[in-house]
């Protein structure tokens, strides 16, 4: 079974340059999840669809940060401008969304430098 | 949000020793899921407990589902190298993941 697909794995950009992520969940997955982390902490939630629908947003920077889920299935998360303070391992993750006996399947993330 | 608070932050362990680590929280989950993350990796699931006082294994690691619903264990036995990583707990209720800020484990030969 094909897991979580992120692209890029690296992406080196100047302040106040604008930067996308791309993010393909797990076949099946309703719920997919954006998360910011920071070195050494956990993942921080920026925002949770199910289905094409937004869940919480509530930690998204939305001056900077967008995200979509136009078809329900893939995803692509954007910051434009982008600050220094926003270098950061960007992880995307996936579960069935059912509610009970979940799992959360994360991908490789794509480590975010801004120079 | 609520609170994950895991321990230790870092251990330093020699190879063929045991290890635990826990996870306690303030609020009830109802499930508690056990990760490893390597250097430029994503989490990797190691294990998901969903009930009370759950008791599971995956090879050398066994994770445990306490039995008041705030808190977890990950014990890994017999350590090796590549058990080397950052550890996270994270748990689940009312449709949200929040997650500790892991334990670092390194395992010297």
């Amino acid at each position: 079974e094909a897991g979580v697909a992120q692209s890029p794995r690296y992406k080196i950009i100047e302040k106040r340059q604008s930067v996308a992520f791309w993010c393909n969940p797990i076949s099946g997955h309703a719920t997919l999840y954006w998360y910011q982390q920071i070195l050494g902490q956990g993942p921080k939630l920026l925002i949770q669809f199910q289905n094409n629908g937004v869940v919480d947003d509530s930690q998204l920077p939305k001056d900077r940060f967008s995200a979509e889920r136009l078809k329900g299935v893939d995803s692509t998360l954007k910051i434009q401008p982008a600050k220094l303070e926003d270098s950061a391992v960007y992880l995307c993750a996936s579960s069935l969304g059912t509610g009970t006996n979940e799992k959360l399947f994360f991908g490789s993330g794509t480590q975010l430098s801004v120079l | 949000g609520q609170q994950l608070n895991q321990s230790p932050q870092s251990m330093f362990i020699q190879e063929g020793e045991d290890v635990s680590m826990n996870c306690t929280s303030s609020s009830i989950f109802n499930t508690w899921l056990w990760y490893k993350q390597d250097p430029g990796e994503g989490p990797v699931l190691l294990i998901a407990l969903y009930k009370a006082g759950e008791l599971t294994s995956n090879g050398r690691l066994t994770a445990q589902f306490g039995i008041t619903r705030k808190d977890s264990f990950l014990n890994i036995s017999a350590s090796i190298p590549s058990d080397v990583g950052i550890y996270f707990c994270a748990g689940f209720n009312f449709n949200k993941f929040y997650f500790g800020s892991g334990t670092k484990l390194n395992v010297k030969p």
